[in-house]
């Protein structure tokens, strides 16, 4: 079955950088484009950066860009966020998901999420 | 990338059905086939409810349906239960080529 696990949250202070990790199983991970989403404390969903199956094109919502890359490594079925100048209200879980269903935009399976705090 | 319009609140009894709206514009919702449905339970994984407008996953009940009208789509919840209750979310693929959620609806079942 599918899985996703994300780690690497953590407290970390403004302007300090952190990198999360989404280790995937139980499908052709070379296959699906991947995204990143994230959830502040009290606030909704917010989508954060997509990238294709083969890592060609990246995406990301205008409050990160210049800040987070998105990557992946297929030979090790894992997604990454490299989230550098990092600020308070980058405060949230993180949620990996995969790209499913024809151009990869819908989300259909998710992981459980990792906290990460900005917090001087 | 300004968020999706939703309710930030709905409710109702058991058995009754709900209509949660979304709406955008012609460069999200209004252009795009793309518009999902989410169920999030506080502390747990999102579960895709609705993919592209009106399709529904295997697994997903029935009682859950989508549609669009213009730049505004639409969740039903019919025949409600209490395992229903929950926040929802919408999101759409943009002309952009990147995604932009709804604010989220809280849904109680009375």
């Amino acid at each position: 079955q599918v899985q996703l696990v994300e780690s690497g949250g953590g407290v970390v202070q403004p302007g300090r950088s952190l990198r999360l990790s989404c280790a995937a199983s139980g499908f052709s991970f070379r296959s699906y484009a991947m995204h990143w989403v994230r959830q502040a404390p009290g606030k909704g969903l917010e989508w954060v950066a997509f990238i294709w199956y083969d890592g060609s094109n990246k995406y990301y919502v205008d409050s990160v860009k210049g800040r987070f890359t998105i990557s992946r490594d297929n030979s090790k079925n894992t997604l990454y966020l490299q989230m550098n100048s990092l600020r308070a209200d980058d405060t949230a879980v993180y949620y990996c998901a995969r790209g499913g269903h024809g151009m990869g935009v819908t989300l259909d399976y998710w992981g459980q999420g990792t906290l990460v705090t900005v917090s001087s | 990338q300004s968020a999706l319009t939703q309710p930030a609140s709905v409710s109702g009894s058991p058995g009754q059905s709900i209509i949660i709206s979304c709406t955008g514009t012609s460069s999200d919702v209004g252009g795009s086939n793309y518009v999902s449905w989410y169920q999030h339970h506080p502390g747990k994984a999102p579960k895709l409810m609705i993919y592209e407008v009106s399709d529904r996953p295997s697994g997903v009940s029935n009682r859950f349906s989508g549609s669009k009208s213009g730049n505004t789509a639409s969740l039903t919840i019919s025949g409600l239960q209490a395992e229903d209750e929950a926040d929802y979310y919408c999101i759409s693929y943009t002309s952009s080529s990147t995604l932009v959620f709804g604010g989220g609806t809280k849904l109680t079942v009375l």
